[in-house]
């Protein structure tokens, strides 16, 4: 069965600079929501999107910005990249909105040095 | 303040025996409730889904319940093998919308 598919898997940037992390939601999912998890920490909530709107925004920073196209796929913009940007992000899908579990990808496991 | 308490960092548990879970939460009135399992290094995976008006959910050896008068659910493996050790979130939507929290989880080993 397809998953979501993240890309890329690892991603080294330098301070100031911009990283593009992609995400393909399951087909047929319409909705697509952005994590980011540090180290030992529990995911923190950073975006959603349902039906290539923005349907909800928690601890994302003003540097970040996201959009979900057309193919439902979407890409988180990170700009500004600080050490404290270092983490694992993650793209989830769900069948919609609400009561429906979400689908998490492999993740992209971006370092800031 | 809102927040999300699950009750310990880590547990161990012996092979066999029942494994519980704890998962708080104040100041939230979620529509629904759900747990994930986490491995070192990957992706949460779904586990189950518990909506409020619901007080318990089984699939195979698990079983949910969910208590909206104390705010707390709780997360039940039974007949528990080495295979289940991982890390276990529970995480609830807020106010009604797509803004998912999810507890810190906790660190479950289960010994042989």
């Amino acid at each position: 069965a397809a998953g979501v598919i993240q890309s890329p898997r690892h991603l080294i940037k330098e301070k100031r600079e911009t990283a593009t992390l992609k995400c393909y939601p399951i087909p047929r999912h319409d909705t697509v929501y952005w994590y980011q998890q540090g180290p030992g920490q529990d995911p923190q909530f950073l975006i959603s999107f349902y039906e290539k709107m923005q349907s909800d925004k928690g601890s994302i920073p003003d540097r970040f910005s996201a959009q979900q196209f057309s193919d439902y796929h979407s890409e988180l913009n990170m700009s500004s990249l600080e050490l404290g940007d270092s983490a694992l992000y993650f793209c989830a899908s769900s069948l919609a909105r609400g009561a429906y579990e979400q689908y998490f990808g492999p993740g992209t496991r971006l370092t800031v040095t | 303040s809102q927040k999300i308490e699950q009750n310990s960092e880590a547990l161990n548990i012996q092979e066999g025996k029942t494994a519980t879970l704890t998962c708080n939460y104040t100041n939230y009135s979620p529509a629904y409730l759900q747990w994930y399992r986490q491995d070192p290094g990957r992706g949460p995976v779904f586990l189950l889904l518990i909506r409020e008006n619901e007080k318990e959910k089984r699939k195979e050896r698990l079983k949910v319940t969910f208590d909206t008068t104390l705010k707390q659910s709780l997360f039940h493996i039974t007949a528990s093998q080495p295979a289940d050790s991982a890390t276990y979130l529970c995480a609830l939507e807020t106010n009604r919308d797509d803004k998912i929290i999810f507890g810190k989880g906790t660190r479950l080993h289960i010994l042989p």
